[in-house]
């Protein structure tokens, strides 16, 4: 039972660059989310989603895109890669019940 | 808003020591909370929660919890320390009912256990 599988695992990236940032459940939950995680301040919700084909913002979500076009899968896009996005970057997922989130074990995104 | 605070930004413990890692919450009715350990270069893993119920929350790997609503406050212990303890512990906090709802992470507590 893999969890939550996040490709890839580190990735540089020039100023204005693009990339997707892929993730995958196999434990069927409803829920998904992307986070990125910056010293000193926790964990910062991206986007999430509640189900297949849908989508909302978190806190933080400009300059980001995502996509859940099939249950098990939640992509995370930057269109224009800025500095200010590198950052470690991972994803969970959760049953609709209250529970605790399963995590991805996280991208390493550096912009230069 | 709801928020999370984690007074410490580290906590060091001698190795069969107790320890205590501390967190206290802000949310609008009565909370959910959550407890998880990020070990280096990993994901964050859930420990424990609250939901209701007993005050005293018992999780993975001998760490417990103790909400106490009138201070609004929600410690992670252990009784014994252990070494392979040491990571980065967060808490975190959502609101009820149920349905998706916000959940804020606090800044996390890096845990030392000292041999």
């Amino acid at each position: 039972n893999a969890g939550v599988t996040q490709t890839p695992k580190f990735r540089v990236l020039k100023t204005g660059q693009s990339m997707t940032l892929l993730c995958a459940q196999d434990m069927n939950h409803e829920y998904m989310y992307w986070y990125r995680q910056d010293p000193g301040m926790g964990l910062r919700l991206i986007h999430y989603s509640v189900g297949e084909g849908t989508t909302a913002k978190g806190e933080v979500p400009d300059g980001y895109n995502v996509s859940r076009l099939k249950k098990q899968n939640f992509l995370l896009g930057l269109e224009s890669a800025a500095p200010s996005q590198t950052s470690v970057y991972f994803c969970a997922s959760s049953p609709p019940e209250v529970h605790g989130y399963t995590f991805g074990s996280g991208t390493r995104l550096t912009v230069v | 808003a709801q928020s999370v605070a984690q007074p410490e930004d580290q906590v060091n413990v001698a190795e069969g020591n107790p320890l205590t890692v501390k967190c206290t919450y802000s949310v609008s009715g009565n909370p959910y909370l959550f407890w998880y350990v990020q070990y280096p270069n990993r994901g964050l893993q859930f420990l424990l929660k609250y939901i209701t119920g007993d005050n005293l929350v018992k999780g993975s790997y001998g760490f417990e919890a103790e909400f106490n609503k009138s201070q609004t406050s929600f410690h992670l212990k252990k009784p014994s320390a252990l070494v392979s303890d040491s990571a980065l512990y967060f808490c975190a906090v959502r609101a009820m009912p149920g349905g998706y709802q916000k959940v804020t992470f606090g800044t996390g507590t890096k845990l030392q256990v000292i041999p």
